[in-house]
């Protein structure tokens, strides 16, 4: 059975460093995109970015490039999304999901599987 | 890179059907048959309901159904239920490789 796992809930304070992961298992973690989403309190979701962690390829949201940065382990399945000097409006829900259509080279919108949200909070 | 234009609120009484619009440009939606849909309950992560415009995944109930015009999708939800009050958001890809979100829609079961 697929499964994608978040790490826990952050608090950080502004200027911080943070760095979130999401583990998956069930399915050939290589060969399947993992993409991270924005969800504020109360607000709509936002696509961050997407990376394929077989060879690293992403695709970034011009929204976020440059605030973040995604990276992979391949060898303990495991994707990361990075900041490294935090701001008060990065305070959000942040959802890793996985492309149901796991070709290399060619992103899809047909997320099927989800972690369970970290929470970020930075006070 | 703006969002896609849902309907703030939605709204339908057990039973009937209603359908949510997600209006997007050349750019997104209306350039590519990659739409897909999403349901999410307060508190709980997004569920795939519709993707490629009109397909289903597996374990979806064909009460849910997806369609597009130009550079609008929309999702139908027939004989409404309660547990389908939720949050619905689109998806599209857009080009240049991306992917935008709707700004979301709540769907009230009156």
């Amino acid at each position: 059975e697929v499964h994608l796992v978040q790490s826990g809930a952050e608090v950080k304070k502004p200027g911080e460093s943070l760095k979130i992961s999401c583990k998956g298992s069930g399915y050939s973690f290589s060969h399947y995109w993992i993409g991270w989403v924005r969800q504020v309190s109360g607000k709509g979701l936002e696509w961050m970015g997407i990376i394929y962690p077989d060879d690293s390829d992403t695709r970034d949201s011009p929204s976020f490039l440059g605030q973040v940065t995604m990276s992979v382990d391949k060898s303990i399945n495991t994707v990361y999304l990075q900041w490294s000097s935090l701001k008060a409006s990065d305070t959000a829900m942040y959802y890793c999901a996985r492309l149901a259509s796991g070709i290399s080279g060619a992103i899809d919108t047909d997320f099927d599987y989800w972690g369970q949200g970290t929470l970020v909070t930075v006070s | 890179q703006s969002a896609l234009t849902q309907p703030a609120s939605v709204s339908g009484s057990p039973g009937q059907s209603i359908t949510i619009s997600c209006s997007g440009t050349i750019s997104d939606v209306g350039g590519y048959n990659l739409v897909s849909w999403f349901q999410q309950h307060p508190g709980k992560a997004p569920k795939l309901m519709i993707y490629e415009v009109s397909k289903r995944p597996s374990g979806v109930s064909n009460r849910f159904s997806g369609s597009k015009s130009g550079s609008t999708a929309s999702l139908t939800i027939s004989g409404l239920q309660a547990e389908d009050e939720a949050d619905y958001y689109c998806c599209s890809y857009a080009h240049i490789n991306t992917l935008v979100f709707g700004g979301g829609s709540k769907l009230t079961v009156l």
